[in-house]
């Protein structure tokens, strides 16, 4: 009873490296979504999909890009990371577009040194 | 556009206390409300939730009335205790189908002492 399993759990990187985060879900959900979490900032949306090979931009996208190639799977790439990027990273699906509630992830946190 | 307002935290308790975190919100449309509750470390669990106006939503001896006429969701439970300490927050999403934004108010910390 997996549900939505995030890797890694904790990553630094250099400014200026990259690196791909993996969120994977196995209750054959439509949606799945990337949100970032921020003191003081609430949860902000990065990007999500609503559906396989689709996805789009939510509030912050900037820095980011994402790929659904399968259902399965939604991955959230950083191609230059920098220090504005560190932060807890989390992913979330849904069967619906968010009236049925989310799943989330137990979070990736990423320091940018 | 939408938005969700929370009361400012911490929250701090003693075991047995009443809870109360209120939230309000303003909509363009009907929403579907939530509460998600945050454990130190984890993610965000959904808590519970209502569609429609004067439905309660309850989970874990936790309740919220939906309430359009104040715009209020308010979290309530009749006695905390310790490992209720969390963050909590409100959310809404539109109605009806496809993809809706869900709009998360900025979380309330309850500390929940001995």
């Amino acid at each position: 009873n997996a549900g939505v399993t995030q890797t890694p759990k904790f990553r630094v990187l250099k400014t200026g490296q990259s690196m791909t985060l993996l969120c994977a879900q196995d209750m054959n959900h439509e949606y799945m979504y990337w949100y970032r979490q921020d003191p003081g900032m609430g949860l902000r949306l990065i990007h999500y999909s609503v559906g396989e090979g689709t996805t789009a931009k939510g509030e912050v996208p900037d820095g980011y890009n994402v790929s659904r190639l399968k259902k399965q799977n939604f991955l959230l790439g950083l191609e230059s990371a920098a220090p504005s990027q560190t932060s807890v990273y989390f992913c979330a699906s849904s069967s619906t577009g968010g009236r049925s509630g989310y799943t989330f992830g137990s979070g990736t946190r990423l320091t940018v040194v | 556009g939408n938005s969700v307002t929370q009361m400012e935290g911490p929250v701090t308790l003693s075991e047995e206390a009443f809870l109360t975190i209120n939230c309000t919100y303003t909509a363009t449309g009907y929403p579907s409300l939530f509460w998600y509750v945050q454990y130190p470390g984890e993610g965000l669990q959904l808590l519970l939730k209502a569609t429609k106006a004067d439905d309660k939503g309850s989970n874990k001896g936790f309740e919220a009335t939906y309430r359009k006429e104040t715009t209020s969701f308010h979290l309530e439970k009749g006695s905390v205790q310790v490992s209720d300490s969390a963050v909590y927050f409100c959310a809404l999403t539109l109605q009806p189908g496809g993809y809706q934004k869900v709009t998360f108010g900025t979380g309330t910390k309850l500390q929940v002492i001995p």
